[in-house]
C-alpha cells in the first residue's frame, strides 16, 4: 500500500463550487505540505502543519482552506472554487529526525475547474 | 529567503550519453539540497540529498551530485542515460530545520533513441 495516498486522483468541478481534497499517510510523519503544480512554474507551497495544533500559509493560500483532522489527515479545500486554480495538486510528508526533511509526495489530484 | 533556478526548461539527450542538470540556489548558510524526479503522471520521489560532509553525492538510479559552495550549484549527473530516465527533474532547497523546500521550476528530460 502506497504511503501517502489522495483522494480523489481526478476531479472536474464547475466554478464556484466548494471542494474538498484529501490527504492520508501511514509513515508516522508529523509535517504535512499541500503543494500545487502548474507547467513551468515547478511546485509552490499552499499550507503545511507540522503537527495536528499547527496550521501555516504557504506562498499561495488565498483561495484555498485545511484541516489537520489527525496526524495522519490533512485536507485541502477550495472554498469556491474558479478556473485558473485548475492544476494537479500534491500532499507532501516529512520527518524532521531521520529523514532530514525530505519529503514523501502523494500521487497528485488532477483538479479542473470548468 | 530562499531560492532555487534551474536554467534549463528542457534538455534533449541521446541514450546512452552523460547528462548534467543545473541547479542553483541562493541561501546563506549551508542548505540542505535535494533532487527529486517525477515521471509522467506520478508524485515526485526523492533522488539524492545533501545536508553536509563529502560534496559528492550518490543516489538511486545512478545519478550523482555535486555540492559547490563557491558556485551556489548541486548539480545532477549520470554518465549514461536510459530512456527511462526520461522525465521531470526538480531541485529543491530548505532552509536548516524550517522544514519547507523551495522548489526550482523543473527541468524536462528527453532521451532520444
Amino acid at each position: 500500500d502506497a504511503d501517502v495516498t489522495q483522494t480523489p486522483r481526478n476531479r472536474i468541478t464547475k466554478t464556484g463550487k466548494r471542494i474538498m481534497l484529501e490527504c492520508s499517510q501511514t509513515k508516522g510523519h508529523d509535517r504535512m505540505y499541500w503543494y500545487r503544480q502548474d507547467p513551468g512554474l515547478g511546485l509552490r507551497l499552499i499550507y503545511y502543519s507540522f503537527d495536528v495544533k499547527d496550521i501555516n500559509k504557504g506562498e499561495i493560500s488565498d483561495g484555498y482552506s485545511v484541516s489537520r483532522q489527525a496526524q495522519a489527515k490533512f485536507s485541502l479545500s477550495l472554498e469556491s472554487a474558479i478556473p485558473n486554480q485548475t492544476a494537479l495538486y500534491f500532499c507532501a510528508t516529512s520527518d524532521l529526525g531521520g529523514s532530514r526533511n525530505e519529503q514523501f509526495f502523494g500521487p497528485g489530484t488532477r483538479l479542473t475547474v470548468l | 529567503a530562499q531560492s532555487v533556478t534551474q536554467p534549463d526548461i528542457h534538455i534533449t539527450v541521446s541514450e546512452g550519453a552523460s547528462l548534467e542538470l543545473r541547479c542553483n540556489y541562493s541561501y546563506g548558510a549551508t542548505p540542505y539540497l535535494f533532487w527529486y524526479v517525477q515521471s509522467p503522471g506520478q508524485g515526485l520521489q526523492l533522488l539524492l540529498k545533501y545536508f553536509s560532509g563529502d560534496t559528492l553525492v550518490q543516489g538511486i538510479k545512478g545519478f550523482e551530485a555535486e555540492f559547490k559552495r563557491s558556485q551556489s550549484s548541486f548539480n545532477l549527473r549520470k554518465p549514461s542515460v536510459h530512456w527511462s530516465d526520461a522525465a521531470e527533474y526538480f531541485c529543491a532547497v530548505d532552509n536548516t530545520n524550517a522544514g519547507k523546500s523551495t522548489f526550482g521550476d523543473g527541468t524536462t528530460l528527453t532521451v532520444k533513441p
